[in-house]
């Protein structure tokens, strides 16, 4: 079965850029999506189709995908970003997630 | 707004079978996937499987053999009963709305979930 794989924590200083990986054999070919959540709370979408961002979500969240990772940037992060963030594709009309990442603001 | 919520028993015994119902307000659940997601506490998400409004589903393989899921287009629900549970099926439970196209787009996310809801399994 297909599997991604993500670094279990990232860290960032505040208003500096994090990068979050999702890595999985040819992932470029297929569609990452990526969630942010807080404790307590459901996911939600910040990144879809690899680039694109919903209305209502900042614009220092980013994405890319190609070769075999796919990457969430967030630009000028902010104390608010500190969160779980999971990567999400299909592979075979089945859902994969990755591990999540937790985010460190400091 | 579209609004889900998940609504069953909290604790089900070993052995026995999970069931949980989603409820769709705000919005009609034709023309849509739905998905049920879970977490397991302090763990990360599993995709469980979804089911189109027509009734036509998809399971995750490790789970199929337990997972069966059905829709009421009449009271906007959907549902989802997991047989056989074990203490590996403690979980918070989430449903969602999945934007996925058809069944070969694999572009599809999930834009509005419920709450979710934690389910014990325990004697």
């Amino acid at each position: 079965s297909y599997e991604v794989t993500q670094p279990p924590s990232v860290s960032v200083s505040p208003g500096q850029t994090a990068s979050i990986t999702c890595s999985g054999d040819k992932l470029g070919d297929k569609y990452a999506s990526w969630y942010q959540q807080k404790p307590g709370q459901f996911p939600v979408v910040v990144i879809y189709q690899d680039t694109k961002r919903p209305s209502g979500i900042p614009e220092r969240f980013s994405g890319s995908n190609s070769g075999n990772t796919a990457t969430l940037t967030i630009s000028g992060t902010q104390v608010m970003d500190e969160a779980n963030y999971y990567c999400q594709v299909w592979d075979s009309s089945t859902v994969v997630f990755g591990g999540g990442t937790q985010l460190t603001v400091l | 707004q579209v609004q889900l919520q998940e609504s069953g028993p909290r604790l089900v015994k070993p052995s026995e079978t999970l069931s949980l119902t989603c409820t769709v307000s705000g919005g009609s659940i034709r023309s849509y996937y739905w998905s049920w997601i879970r977490q397991p506490p302090g763990k990360g998400l599993e995709w469980i499987g979804y089911i189109y409004y027509t009734g036509s589903t998809n399971y995750n393989p490790s789970l199929k053999s337990r997972v069966t899921m059905s829709v009421d287009t009449s009271k906007n629900q959907f549902s989802l009963q997991l047989t056989s549970v074990t203490a590996a099926d403690t979980a918070v439970y989430f449903c969602t709305r999945d934007l996925r196209k058809n069944y070969y787009d694999n572009s599809g996310y999930y834009d509005y979930w419920g709450l979710g809801t934690l389910v014990t399994v325990s004697s």
